[in-house]
């Protein structure tokens, strides 16, 4: 089976930083995708990681561990506009690489 | 708009009425996926299509819905006999099928009111 943990709500102020953490146990893993989906709105990609590090994309940066089964995103400097759900989810090798979603961190930025 | 895109965006019908919806991808992408979201959760996989094969389907789509893609562009959902715990929004993304992250691109999605 699988199974996505993370945290279901986090609130952070402009400017700052924020980890959101996902935890993961599935069989065949073959990577993990962050999105991001604005309330009401389609999810829209962030980030990919395969390999375990962290990858640096502009002020979003993700990180894996495979054999820890976790994963983080990180957000700097943050913006009112990144109130939003972030969906950790994870693809596997199996069945044309079906992706499993997590249920979401929703993150509200306050001023 | 190159972009995934779905109609309807909105579906209002009585319970136990039949409902089809249908999502055009990306022209280049040859995998299509459909996945069902309810408030507060994150999207659940319903079932796969590369090019025209339908290669799965979750175990937790009842007999009721079917989907198809006939010449491996559009696809379609139907969800016969419609029941209240259906009311969702329905979801439609597509991935190009190679490269290292098959990223996939979703559309706006239908939402589905099953009164």
């Amino acid at each position: 089976g699988q199974n996505i943990d993370q945290p279901t709500e986090m609130t952070a102020t402009e400017g700052a930083i924020v980890q959101i953490n996902c935890t993961y146990q599935t069989s065949g893993f073959n990577g993990l995708f962050w999105y991001q989906q604005h309330a009401g709105e389609a999810p829209t990609f962030l980030s990919y990681n395969v390999l375990d590090g962290l990858e640096e994309k502009g002020r979003f940066s993700s990180f894996l561990s495979r054999s820890k089964g976790y994963s983080y995103l990180l957000l700097k400097e943050l913006q009112m506009k990144d109130s939003a759900s972030y969906l950790c989810a994870v693809r596997k090798n199996t069945g044309g690489f079906k992706t499993i979603f997590g249920a979401g961190t929703r993150l509200f930025v306050k001023a | 708009d190159t972009g995934v895109s779905q109609n309807p965006r909105h579906k209002i019908t009585k319970r136990g009425q039949n409902v089809t919806f249908r999502c055009d991808p990306i022209s280049e992408h040859n995998r299509l996926y459909w996945y069902r979201q309810t408030l507060g959760q994150g999207p659940e996989f319903l079932t796969y299509f590369q090019n025209e094969a339908q290669l799965e389907k979750s175990r937790l789509l009842s007999d009721r819905f079917s989907a198809e893609r006939p010449k491996g562009s559009f696809s379609t959902l139907e969800i016969q006999r419609t029941e209240q715990g259906d009311s969702a929004m329905y979801l439609c993304a597509s991935s190009l099928g190679q490269g290292a992250n098959n990223e996939q691109f979703f559309g706006p999605g239908t939402r589905l009111t099953v009164l």
